[in-house]
């Protein structure tokens, strides 16, 4: 099975743009969650997708927003951007995001930086 | 208060020596799942091992093997006959209860193995 990918693999944009990246789960996993991952804030929660809907969310302001479409591809936007948003998105896909057992696969994750 | 602590920021290794990495966790759910993530400099998590709060042996997956004590919340990691492909930051993370819940990551280890 092919694994999790994300596009771009890297982006560099300016202050007040916006950016759209893409996450292809694998084959048969419903779940998509989304991770940003910085130097001082280690691995922090953006908002997980199933079937369409988002069921979990973190801490992020409002300028961070996605959406998962019926193959279950998931987008994340990410508008107005500031010099912080510079980090690496991961995305993780699962087959129904359950508790416990269930495991995350990691894409190799998009590097933003914000000028 | 942290839900994940790693408390070395560093570790170094000899190739083919064992090494241990340190996890402990706070939780009041009965029922959580461990798990351990490799991320090497591409940036891409790759899974390891997952430990369940009910298993009652500890997990092991090749030269992986966590080492669970429940009672004093720790999964430290386990790594056997270190290779240089090892050399790596390494994430503890948890997943709590039996709904849909997220991961929630350590600030991780930076291991260096040595010729």
């Amino acid at each position: 099975k092919a694994g999790v990918t994300q596009t771009p693999r890297y982006l560099i944009k300016t202050r007040g743009q916006q950016v759209t990246l893409s996450c292809s789960p694998i084959s048969g996993h419903r779940s998509v969650s989304w991770y940003q991952q910085t130097p001082g804030q280690g691995l922090q929660f953006l908002f997980e997708y199933f079937s369409e809907t988002q069921r979990n969310k973190g801490n992020f302001p409002g300028r961070f927003s996605g959406r998962q479409f019926s193959n279950s591809r998931s987008e994340m936007n990410v508008s107005t951007l500031e010099l912080g948003d510079s980090a690496l998105y991961l995305c993780a896909s699962s087959p129904f995001g359950a508790g416990g057992a269930e495991t995350q696969y990691f894409g190799p994750g998009t590097r933003l930086l914000v000028l | 208060a942290q839900k994940i602590t790693q408390t070395q920021p560093g570790m170094f290794v000899q190739e083919k020596e064992a090494v241990t990495l340190d996890c402990t966790y706070d939780t009041s759910d009965q029922s959580y799942g461990l798990f351990w993530y490799k991320q090497p400099s591409s940036g891409e998590m790759i899974f390891l091992i997952y430990q369940g709060s009910y298993d009652e042996q500890n997990a092991t997956e090749g030269r992986y093997s966590l080492n669970f004590q429940k009672a004093r919340k720790s999964a430290n990691l386990v790594i056997s006959a270190s290779q240089l492909g090892d050399s790596a930051m390494y994430f503890c993370a948890m997943r709590e209860g039996r709904g849909y819940s997220t991961l929630t990551f350590g600030k991780g280890t930076m291991l260096l193995v040595s010729p």
